[in-house]
């Protein structure tokens, strides 16, 4: 039972051109993230939201934008992707903030062409 | 900068043997430490544990151990099986807000 589905699986998208990718939870968890990982290295947060509250971590590009339109969905949009931004893109939610380990979706991987 | 290490990329174990996966941290703010078990095209999954006011913590085959001196942990896994195989990530986080950092992982195989 998939309880953090991101979809797609797999996206491909052109330089330039916006695209969105989608993350899902079953778990009424309150917190939703949105990691960044590029081959070989850690998991980066882009950003999280606690309910509707939205908390951008600071080095995170302006291309990249959030969306929670309720407590099961957020979406992560790359406005323009560029070569840069081909990676693994995580999803994870929490119950809540502080010392709670994470769920994670199975990631959506986007090449950019 | 990195503040969570994970400085071996790989390694090799027999099954039945143990496997010994190591994790180094800067920050000695940090005060909650996880690991997570990573399978191809999967999320990560939460595998164990430990806080700053533990040395140990075990659960089954799996044991994390936290040297604060040292701002070092580790994950013991015995005995080792083939399914143990996956990409293991350490992480870490503080007192001051929610973010995780984590390590660049360690690909775990264990070979039947």
């Amino acid at each position: 039972d998939a309880m953090v589905i991101q979809n797609p699986r797999y996206q491909v998208t052109q330089f330039g051109k916006p695209v969105t990718l989608s993350c899902s939870q079953t778990l009424n968890h309150n917190v939703m993230y949105w990691y960044q990982q590029k081959s070989s290295q850690a998991p980066k947060l882009l950003f999280h939201y606690y309910d509707k509250d939205f908390n951008n971590e600071a080095d995170t590009p302006d291309n990249f934008q959030s969306r929670r339109p309720n407590t099961s969905f957020c979406f992560l949009d790359i406005r323009s992707p560029g070569l840069g931004d081909a990676a693994m893109y995580l999803c994870a939610t929490s119950r809540d903030l502080g010392p709670d380990g994470y769920t994670f979706g199975s990631g959506t991987r986007l090449t950019v062409v | 900068d990195q503040q969570v290490k994970q400085n071996s990329p790989s390694l090799s174990v027999q099954e039945g043997r143990i496997s010994i996966l190591n994790c180094d941290y800067t920050n000695s703010m940090f005060d909650y430490f996880l690991w997570y078990k990573k399978y191809p095209a999967e999320g990560p999954t939460f595998l164990i544990s430990i806080s700053s006011i533990k040395d140990k913590n075990e659960d089954g085959r799996f044991t994390v151990f936290l040297n604060k001196s040292a701002k070092h942990l580790s994950l013991h896994i015995v005995p080792s099986q083939p399914g143990d195989s996956a990409v293991y990530f350490c992480a870490a986080q503080g007192t001051a807000g929610n973010q995780f950092y984590f390590g660049t992982g360690t690909s775990l195989t264990v070979i039947p």
